[in-house]
Order: C-alpha cells, then sequence, then structure tokens
C-alpha cells in the first residue's frame, strides 16, 4: 500500500524556519517524483514545488512565492522527502501535502497524497 | 505563469443530476490537465489525468474531455459521496497551478 506521511509542522513565528518530512512506503521512492502542495485554510491549493527523480536529475521547481526561502530534497536511502522553510511569513500558513507524482514520459497529476500537516507563522 | 480558472465557482445539485465543471487555460495545455475531489477535511484525490483519463479504481460516471484552454469534468449521475469540492490543474510547464476550485453541493 503506497503511505505518504507528513511531519515536522507545527506554530512558528515569523522569519523562523521549519523543516517538514514526507516519508513514503508502499513503491519505489527513487523512481518518483515527489511534489508539495499547500493549502491555506478555506483556500484552494497551490503549489509549492517538486523534485524530480534521480533519473531526471534529482532537481527541484519552486513555486515563485517560496522560491529562494524553500528547499526541496530528497534521500531516497530513506525513502524520505523533505520541505525546508525559511524566512516564514504568515501568508505561509497552510496544510502542506506532500505527494506523489505521476510520471508519464512528462508529469501527469499527483497520484498519491499525505493526511498533510499543519503550519502555523505568527508571533 | 499558466492562469487556471473555473466555473462556475459553485453549483447546487441533487442525487441523480448530470453535472459539467469547466476550466480554461490561459494558454494552450496540450492535453495536460488533471482533476481532483475534495471532501472537507481531506488531502485531494486524483481523478482525471491527461483530459481524459479515469484514474484507477475511479467509477466511470467521472469523465473529462476538452483540447487547447478548454477543459470539463462530467458526473453523469451524481451520488452523495461526490459532493465535494473540484479542482483542475494543468502539468504544461511549472508550476502546476491550479484552479481555484468549484464547489458542488445540495
Amino acid at each position: 500500500e503506497v503511505q505518504l506521511v507528513e511531519s515536522g509542522g507545527g506554530l512558528v513565528q515569523p522569519g523562523r524556519s521549519l523543516r517538514l518530512s514526507c516519508a513514503t512506503s508502499g513503491f519505489n521512492f527513487a523512481g518518483y517524483a515527489i511534489s508539495w502542495v499547500r493549502q491555506a485554510p478555506g483556500k484552494g491549493l497551490e503549489c509549492v514545488g517538486f523534485i524530480r527523480s534521480k533519473a531526471f536529475g534529482g532537481t527541484p521547481e519552486y513555486a515563485a512565492s517560496v522560491q529562494g526561502r524553500f528547499t526541496i530534497s530528497r534521500d531516497d536511502s530513506k525513502s524520505i522527502a523533505y520541505l525546508q522553510m525559511n524566512s516564514l511569513k504568515s501568508q505561509d500558513t497552510a496544510v502542506y501535502y506532500c505527494n506523489r507524482v505521476k510520471w508519464l514520459a512528462d508529469p501527469t497529476g499527483l497520484d498519491y497524497w499525505g493526511q498533510g500537516t499543519l503550519v502555523t507563522v505568527a508571533s | 505563469d499558466i492562469q487556471m480558472t473555473q466555473s462556475p465557482s459553485s453549483l447546487s445539485a441533487s442525487v441523480g443530476d448530470r453535472v459539467t465543471i469547466t476550466c480554461r487555460a490561459s494558454q494552450g495545455i496540450s492535453n495536460l490537465l488533471a482533476w481532483y475531489q475534495q471532501k472537507p477535511g481531506k488531502a485531494p484525490k486524483l481523478l482525471i489525468y491527461r483530459t481524459s483519463t479515469l484514474e484507477s479504481g475511479v467509477p466511470s460516471r467521472f469523465s473529462g474531455s476538452g483540447s487547447g484552454t478548454d477543459y470539463t469534468l462530467t458526473i453523469s449521475s451524481l451520488l452523495p459521496e461526490d459532493f465535494a469540492t473540484y479542482y483542475c490543474q494543468h502539468f504544461y510547464t511549472y508550476p502546476f497551478t491550479f484552479g481555484p476550485g468549484t464547489k458542488v453541493d445540495i
């Protein structure tokens, strides 16, 4: 069974940092891109970024709203992806989901999602 | 960035109704469009990818179509468990932006 479990969320002050983890099981983690999507309270879905599998360079992409502040990484030996969030702002308050990217020559969908972890940025 | 719009933003329907939701991209996205269903307090669920391919396990009452900039999600006969918010998302170039969502309620 494919599972993705986020952890590391919580209350953090503006300007501080937080690292989220996405622990996975049930599939060949190394063979998949992993994405992060967030959802502010009562709002829609927003792509944060994703990281390609090593076979496609292992490189990340980021939304403009987090570029330069957030970093996505992966540890294929542990089947875990990370989202390092620096210089947090109140606008970053959201539930953060990690997802597996369905890849058919190109990314085509987010086929498995974690349960989400809430990040609240407030003083 | 490619902007995605959805219409309507919400709709009221009854069990058994045929429901159609439209998604429009600000430029052509070569059928690289997915649809998701989200229920309150839950993570979204992938329904359709590449415009019209049903994800495994998704009931056949869901279907997708479209091309270029305009895409639709159709639920042929609404069931009680289909009341939810539906989002489209393109995969043409990063960022893979989502539409703002369409809430389907009673």
